[in-house]
């Protein structure tokens, strides 16, 4: 069971570069999230979803946006990046009232 | 906006010793998800506390909940060296769609 796969699992870009982080659940989850860690603030959530077709902005959604074409994709792109959205960035999925399980997290640096 | 707030931030035992970790949360939920992050790794699923005074297992940690006083502790008996790692506690939000909101983590270091 592969769970929730993110591609990629590291990159660099530069500032003002684009780029789209891919999220991939085969649990049949309808809720979808995307967070960022950084350091001393734990996770805070960028975006989520709560089915197929449908986004929602969380905590911090400036400089991102999502979109939830197919049930077990769930994608973040950065238009245009920023040094400040230097991160970590973890995807999860859940049923409803149930635990989220967690892709591996992509680093991504921007220079 | 719920908050969650985890104490310590930063906990340092020896082997062999007891702790809690505490979880306070600022809204209504009945909800309260425990997880593990070891360095540069992911988020694993500890536990999972759905109703008030629920209290739950595994090996040397123990999680509970009291939703009255919207406050979770994980408890540790007898700290390992493999316990060492970051905790986070984590709440939904009934009222806007199963967000989860994480506390800041409590950064574990069991020295032999």
């Amino acid at each position: 069971n592969a769970g929730v796969t993110q591609t990629p699992k590291f990159r660099v870009l530069k500032t003002g570069q684009s780029m789209t982080l891919l999220c991939a659940q085969d649990m049949n989850h309808e809720y979808m999230y995307w967070y960022r860690q950084d350091p001393g603030m734990g996770l805070r959530l960028i975006h989520y979803s709560v089915g197929e077709g449908t986004t929602a902005k969380g905590e911090v959604p400036d400089g991102y946006n999502v979109s939830r074409l197919k049930k077990q994709n769930f994608l973040l792109g950065l238009e245009s990046a920023a040094p400040s959205q230097t991160s970590v960035y973890f995807c999860a999925s859940s049923y409803w009232a149930t635990e989220a399980f967690f892709g591996q997290g992509t680093r991504l640096t921007v220079v | 906006e719920l908050k969650v707030e985890q104490n310590p931030l930063f906990l340092s035992m020896q082997e062999g010793k007891n702790y809690t970790i505490y979880c306070n949360y600022s809204t209504t939920s009945d909800r309260l998800y425990w997880y593990r992050q070891d360095p540069g790794k992911s988020l694993e699923s500890l536990f999972v506390l759905l109703s008030n005074g629920a209290v739950k297992q595994e090996g040397r940690l123990m999680a509970s909940l009291d939703t009255k006083a919207r406050l979770s502790t994980l408890h540790i008996t007898a700290a390992v060296h493999d316990l060492s790692a970051t905790y986070f506690c984590a709440v939904d939000s009934r009222n806007t769609g199963n967000q989860f909101y994480f506390g800041t983590g409590t950064s574990l270091t069991v020295i032999p």
